[in-house]
């Protein structure tokens, strides 16, 4: 089991705003990464840190954390938003990654 | 301009030894803050992190795997290398690699190899 859990699936209306959440006890002290997947394509890296977006990610991505709650926001989803994302960040000792399981983005 | 390319075996039979080389460009393994790490993913199932090696050679390993986990850094030849002793059915995976940037307060898998498939199979 892991250390970090997300629902394993979400759905969302083209356009509109969608959370997807990652929640464990290391991300009241860590920050969470999160990476989206589609088929047959490695992991690309959208948010880390506080609220970081590397170069070439859209605007419409942001991070945020709550507790031991990390969040990933897309505002104004787009049919090309429908992936698998995953948060990483340390597990509980602090000295290991982990990543959860992973969350199944619909956009309809 | 920062790449990796994971090369290695896409068939070994169980009990077998898995070396896997991961060779990059574009950074220096010996800066400080930098890292490189491998990650797996069984076909349909969720990303698992395997092991990490930084600049200082500091190594981390998945304590669940770290029994049969290996991880070496060639500087000079641009190379991480893994090692799995003792493969199953149960390892067959798409392994990856990643350059890892550690900062104070965040770090993350920033750049990520295409990924090779790793069948285990008799």
């Amino acid at each position: 089991s892991s250390e970090l859990t997300q629902d394993p699936a979400v759905s969302v209306a083209l356009g509109q705003t969608v959370r997807i959440t990652c929640q464990g006890d290391s991300l009241r002290r860590y920050y969470a990464s999160w990476y989206q997947q589609k088929p047959g394509q490695a992991p690309v890296l959208v948010i880390y840190g506080k609220n970081n977006r590397p170069s070439g990610i859209p605007d419409r991505f942001s991070g945020s954390r709550s507790g031991n709650t990390a969040s990933l926001t897309i505002t104004g989803a787009q049919a090309e938003d429908e992936a698998d994302y995953y948060c990483n960040s340390r597990d509980s000792s602090g000295n290991h990654r982990v990543f959860g399981g992973g969350t199944k983005l619909t956009v309809l | 301009q920062i790449t990796l390319k994971e090369s290695g075996p896409t068939l070994v039979k169980p009990t077998q030894t898995l070396t896997l080389t991961c060779t990059f460009s574009g950074f220096s393994l010996s800066t400080s803050g930098v890292g490189v790490g491998w990650i797996r993913q069984p076909p349909g199932k969720a990303l698992e992190w395997l092991t990490l090696i930084y600049w200082d050679d500091d190594k981390r390993y998945s304590p669940s795997l770290k029994s049969r986990l290996t991880i070496t850094k060639d500087t000079s030849k641009n190379q991480v290398v893994l090692t799995m002793t003792n493969m199953d059915p149960v390892d067959t995976a798409t392994y990856y690699c990643a350059h890892f940037s550690s900062g104070l307060i965040d770090d993350a898998f920033d750049i990520w190899g295409q990924g090779t498939m790793v069948t285990v199979s008799s």
